[in-house]
């Protein structure tokens, strides 16, 4: 996984638009791409994960797109309220216990 | 189900105090882990465990001890505190196997060294 340094990289977008959130992961041999939501002083929260072996899957309000060729990762939100407000992170399960490798983490600010 | 809880919710330790961070889950997950997070940074790994008596080091396990004695609890030990140890740590579960629910996260202990 990667971290970020102090700065969070930030999506500003307005209310009502669709937000793109990017994310680079580092192993090729991971089972499951998953995105979690950090709302100020909580726990991550599951969002949506997509298996290796797909490069596409919807949920409610929001896709997850991969690409295993340039080992990229983007989840999209349609029509972005302001409580997707939060710090998004992607991360990468794979190995024993199915841990997670949490990557780059981008906050999402939602103007009114 | 409570979930994942995790006590305390803040703490404020001296340079060289031991404290435990408990963590609790009411799940019957086999799996748990303990977590760090830096501010503006993502979650590393300290330790985990796929069951009870068994647990193993993550990323991050230098100043940290874990037990697992039990399914539900996974208490997670400083011993000789340090200002690097200054982070939120955060517990998570899940049930064994690579499909299913992905991990539940507590709320989070906000643990300050100085």
């Amino acid at each position: 996984g990667e971290s970020v340094g102090l700065h969070l990289p930030t999506l500003s977008v307005q209310e009502g638009d669709n937000s793109i959130i990017n994310c680079a992961y580092s192993n090729s041999a991971s089972d499951y791409f998953i995105w979690y939501k950090q709302e100020s002083g909580k726990g991550p929260q599951f969002i949506i994960d997509i298996r290796s072996n797909m490069d596409k899957r919807q949920g409610q309000r929001v896709t997850v797109l991969l690409n295993k060729t340039v080992k990229h990762l983007s989840l999209q939100i349609a029509a972005t309220q302001p409580g997707d407000s939060a710090v998004y992170f992607c991360a990468e399960k794979g190995g024993t216990a199915s841990k997670l490798t949490f990557g780059t983490g981008t906050r999402l600010q939602v103007t009114l | 189900n409570a979930g994942v809880t995790q006590t305390p919710k803040f703490r404020i330790l001296k340079i060289g105090q031991s404290m435990t961070l408990q963590c609790t889950q009411d799940m019957n997950h086999n799996y748990m882990y303990w977590y760090r997070q830096d501010p503006g940074m993502g979650l590393k790994l300290i330790y985990y465990s796929v069951g009870a008596g068994i647990t193993d080091k993550g990323e991050v396990p230098n100043g940290y001890n874990v037990s697992r004695s039990t399914t539900e609890d996974f208490p997670l030990r400083l011993e000789l505190a340090a200002p690097s140890q200054t982070s939120v740590y955060f517990c998570a579960s899940r049930l064994q196997g690579p499909e299913g629910p992905e991990q539940y996260f507590g709320p989070g202990t906000r643990l300050t060294v100085t």
